[in-house]
């Protein structure tokens, strides 16, 4: 079975340039996540998704991040503009469905770094 | 709200010998417990996981109980190997389907 597939997964961009990330969850999987983990901290959620619908996004920074999920299936988190702040790695992960202990399965994560 | 304390790293060890890893939790109502581990140059994997009070996480020869009367869920191993230098992060899952994930807990093991 594949994994979370998530590309590209380094980038490197000047400030208040536009980047955007992609993730393939693991075919079934109808919850999607995002998370952003900072160098040396675990990863924070930004947004999840119940397939199309975000039903939590209360961290993400909707002044410049959006994310979309058509079709329930791929997703794509964009940041517009970009700030140094923003040099992470972005995560992608998913799980089969809601409910407590469910496991989530992650993708390799995008490495940002904003000059 | 949630939150999740570990130890700090780097945790150095010799083959052979014994980890802890130490974990605690703050969190309304009864959590689910996890360990996740971060290799070299990879993607987060699921280490171990315990959805109620008293039950023990099993896998690789890692081991964590869910103590609800101290919030803890401290990692052990009884062994090392080389192959084990990670990053390992304890997180909790309060039924909301949100990861609470703590620092990150370095270990390096050396042959």
């Amino acid at each position: 079975e594949a994994g979370v597939v998530q590309s590209p997964r380094y980038k490197i961009i000047e400030k208040k340039q536009p980047v955007a990330f992609w993730c393939n969850p693991i075919s079934g999987h109808n919850t999607l996540y995002w998370y952003r983990q900072n160098l040396g901290q675990g990863p924070e959620l930004l947004i999840r998704y119940e397939n199309e619908e975000a039903v939590d996004d209360s961290q993400l920074p909707k002044d410049r991040f959006s994310a979309e999920r058509l079709k329930g299936v791929d997703s794509t988190l964009k940041i517009q503009p970009a700030e140094l702040g923003d040099s992470a790695v972005y995560l992608c992960a998913s799980s089969t469905r809601q409910g407590p202990g469910q496991t989530q399965y992650f993708g390799p994560g995008t490495r940002l770094l904003v000059l | 709200g949630n939150s999740v304390t570990q130890m700090e790293g780097p945790v150095t060890l010799s083959e052979e010998a014994f980890l802890t890893i130490n974990c605690t939790y703050t969190a309304t109502g009864y959590p689910s417990l996890f360990w996740y581990v971060q290799y070299p140059g990879e993607g987060l994997q699921l280490l171990l996981k315990a959805t109620k009070a008293d039950d023990k996480g099993s896998n690789k020869g890692f081991e964590a109980t869910y103590r609800k009367e101290t919030t803890s869920f401290h990692l052990e191993k009884g062994s090392v190997q080389v192959s084990d230098s990670a990053v390992y992060f304890c997180a909790l899952d309060n039924a909301g389907n949100m990861l609470t994930f703590g620092g990150g807990t370095r270990l390096m093991v050396k042959p």
